[in-house]
């Protein structure tokens, strides 16, 4: 089973709640990573864990939180939404934390904040 | 800093046309580069990458890169293209951090006319 699921598929959230996205691989893959894609745009790296080890981008540091609390599971946390979060967020998967690994992603799940 | 480029933001094509979407990158080695696929309510999927080696690689479902290092290019071709080809393709950067970062180019939605 070489899928990478998210859930839910949507999610709507109001300005200054909090919002919890759930990500789950079965490929024992070491490394998850979260996107953050907007229309018309790149997908745009959040952060990642390489095994139990969190790496945030500078750019979206306090912004994101995540958790892994083992190796299939993976959530990506906002503390207090904002308009600005309304996006697709992607959850992807790697067998190694090497450059040239082939990258497993989710369908996504947009976010949608009111 | 890395980028990618993809300069065209939408293609349309005939079904059975030839077919290229460019991608631009720019960095000071020589990256590793993919081209990912979205199909209409699917994750992105690996179409093909390239990190050393015979500078035309092959992809699946027939699509073939071409990386050209003085023109800082991996352009996307097939030879003939069937409906079930649109999508949004994307082409992505990876480099030798030891991580699977990777920065993508906004894409390029492919609309094959039938």
């Amino acid at each position: 089973d070489t899928t990478v699921k998210q859930n839910p598929r949507y999610k709507l959230a109001r300005v200054g709640k909090p919002v919890n996205l759930i990500c789950s691989q079965t490929m024992n893959h070491d490394t998850m990573y979260w996107y953050q894609k907007k229309p018309n745009q790149a997908p745009k790296l959040l952060l990642f864990y390489y095994d139990k080890i969190l790496n945030r981008e500078a750019d979206t540091f306090e912004k994101f939180q995540s958790s892994r609390p083992n190796n299939s599971f993976c959530s990506l946390y906002i503390g207090s939404a904002g308009l600005e979060y309304s996006a697709m967020y992607l959850c992807a998967s790697s067998r190694a934390q090497v450059s040239n690994e082939r990258l497993f992603f989710g369908h996504g799940t947009k976010l949608s904040v009111l | 800093a890395q980028s990618v480029t993809q300069p065209d933001a939408r293609v349309t094509v005939s079904e059975g046309a030839s077919l290229q979407l460019r991608c631009k990158y720019s960095y000071s080695a020589t990256p590793y580069l993919f081209w990912y696929v979205q199909y209409p309510r699917q994750g992105l999927q690996l179409l093909l990458k390239y990190y050393s080696g015979d500078p035309v690689v092959q992809g699946v479902n027939s699509f073939e890169a071409e990386f050209s290092k003085s023109n800082s290019s991996f352009h996307l071709q097939k030879a003939s293209v069937h409906w079930s080809d649109s999508a949004v393709y994307f082409c992505a950067l990876s480099y030798n951090t030891n991580t699977g970062k990777l920065t993508f180019g906004d894409g390029t939605v492919l609309t094959v006319k039938p």
